[in-house]
């Protein structure tokens, strides 16, 4: 069954520290994978897309590692910002088509003064 | 990036009426919209895809005649909740995307509330 898993459910950190968010998969074929930032009651926002043959790619702050072995991926955030606040999402797109989207549940972070 | 202008943000109707939310693509051809729904806490699912000028495809467990989509042009795509009711209160998402394209881009949202 074709599943993206994420974790952890929820996280709270202090602002200005780093932290690592985890994405494991089972989807394939495999296409590409996205992390979305989405704030509350917001749509999701695009903040890196990889395909089989990356292994990091950051946007600013954000870093995304894929481990297309192992189908992992992480999201890490540095220095982190009250404005990182948010809910982070996993997308593993399925077999090529783009309407094939197989979303994780979401990380909810939290960045505390 | 693009921009994809959903309205309205927020709506809140009565049991047994029609809601329409608007999906805009403001700087691109938006050959293809989709359309998701998302309860508290939980991943967005997909309801529909529409490609512009054809009738949508829906996801199995979605009702086409409750959730219509009209995707008449390039840059509109129209998602009508009819007959609604308290069970279908939640928070849709549009998005869209560009002939060739294989980023899409979300609109803002709509939280509906049916009483």
């Amino acid at each position: 069954k074709n599943q993206v898993e994420q974790s952890p459910q929820s996280l709270i950190i202090l602002e200005g520290k780093n932290c690592t968010l985890q994405c494991n998969y089972t989807v394939s074929p495999f296409s590409n994978l996205r992390w979305y930032k989405q704030d509350t009651g917001r749509g999701p926002v695009s903040l890196t897309i990889m395909t089989f043959s990356e292994n990091t790619k950051s946007n600013g702050r954000y870093t995304a590692t894929l481990d297309a072995d192992t189908k992992q991926s992480s999201l890490h955030i540095t220095a982190s910002q009250l404005s990182d606040s948010a809910s982070y999402i996993c997308v593993v797109s399925w077999g090529g088509g783009y309407n094939k989207l197989i979303f994780g549940a979401g990380t909810r972070l939290a960045v505390h003064p | 990036g693009a921009v994809v202008s959903q309205h309205p943000s927020r709506v809140i109707c009565k049991s047994g009426t029609s809601v329409k939310i608007e999906c805009r693509s403001l700087d691109f051809q938006a050959t293809t919209m989709f359309w998701y729904r998302q309860f508290p806490k939980q991943s967005l699912m997909l309801m529909a895809t529409s490609n512009e000028g054809s009738k949508a495809t829906y996801e199995q467990g979605v009702e086409k005649d409750k959730f219509l989509i009209n995707h008449a042009s390039l840059t509109l795509s129209t998602l009508t909740v009819t007959s609604a009711h308290p069970e279908d209160s939640s928070f849709y998402i549009c998005s869209a995307r560009e002939l060739g394209d294989t980023e899409a881009f979300f609109g803002q949202g709509t939280r509906l509330t049916v009483v």
